[in-house]
């Protein structure tokens, strides 16, 4: 079984619309979590951590269900700029573990 | 500017050689990793590193060996021994002594056997 699980997609969506990205992870004792994004045969930067009370940033919410070990990402008012592959990331004891990534193409 | 740095960003190898790939780092990180990414896919962990003169091996190992003599530096070398090294390798940093950092990443090196 794989440590992180998402939906490889691709979600096709037209700009302003609201989209959301879900990953599930496998170890309970999993530590911190993440959200990054990686532009086509560039390197992942983060765009945001998230926290057990779930937060928001701009137009990024991201929420944490430890309970369930789920992760989720919505994205409001998409952007053209938004198209990219959006990776979840667990860390468990100083290790990353990255999940396949979910491209997301935002239509004019 | 603080960061990683990874060189080349492009690299050709003929079958049977080895080649090594460069990542440094002045973030004064404790933590580094070496990542493989084919594409389409996720990235894989080679190996990493917590400390000084000290490392693992990741979950995709074979074929890799990586230093760590120096903080700042941790190379990767691509043997011979690795059957399908073409593939993009990615290297990272992170702050290990608190635990909600993230990585960092630098700009990869794309890897091709000819």
């Amino acid at each position: 079984r794989k440590e992180v699980e998402q939906d490889p997609g691709p979600f096709n969506v037209p700009e302003g619309a609201t989209v959301a990205f879900n990953c599930t992870y496998s170890n309970s004792a999993s530590q911190s979590f993440f959200w990054y994004r990686q532009d086509c045969r560039k390197e992942p930067k983060l765009l945001m951590s998230v926290y057990s009370s779930g937060n928001e940033d701009g137009r990024f919410t991201a929420q944490l269900n430890r309970a369930s070990q789920y992760i989720s990402l919505l994205i409001r008012d998409s952007k053209l700029s938004d198209s990219a592959t959006y990776l979840c990331v667990v860390k468990s004891f100083n290790k990353f573990y990255f999940g396949s990534g979910t491209k997301l193409n935002v239509k004019p | 500017d603080g960061g990683i740095t990874q060189s080349p960003k492009y690299l050709f190898r003929k079958e049977g050689q080895n080649v090594t790939l460069s990542c440094e780092q002045n973030l004064n990180h404790d933590a580094m990793y070496w990542y493989r990414q084919d594409p389409g896919q996720g990235l894989r962990l080679i190996y990493y590193s917590q400390i000084v003169n000290d490392f693992q091996k990741g979950d995709i190992a074979e074929g890799y060996s990586v230093s760590r003599e120096k903080k700042e530096s941790f190379p990767l070398t691509v043997t011979s021994a690795q059957k399908n090294p073409t593939a993009f390798y990615l290297c990272a940093s992170s702050d290990g002594s608190t635990m909600n950092t993230e990585a960092f990443f630098g700009q990869g090196t794309r890897l091709t056997v000819v």
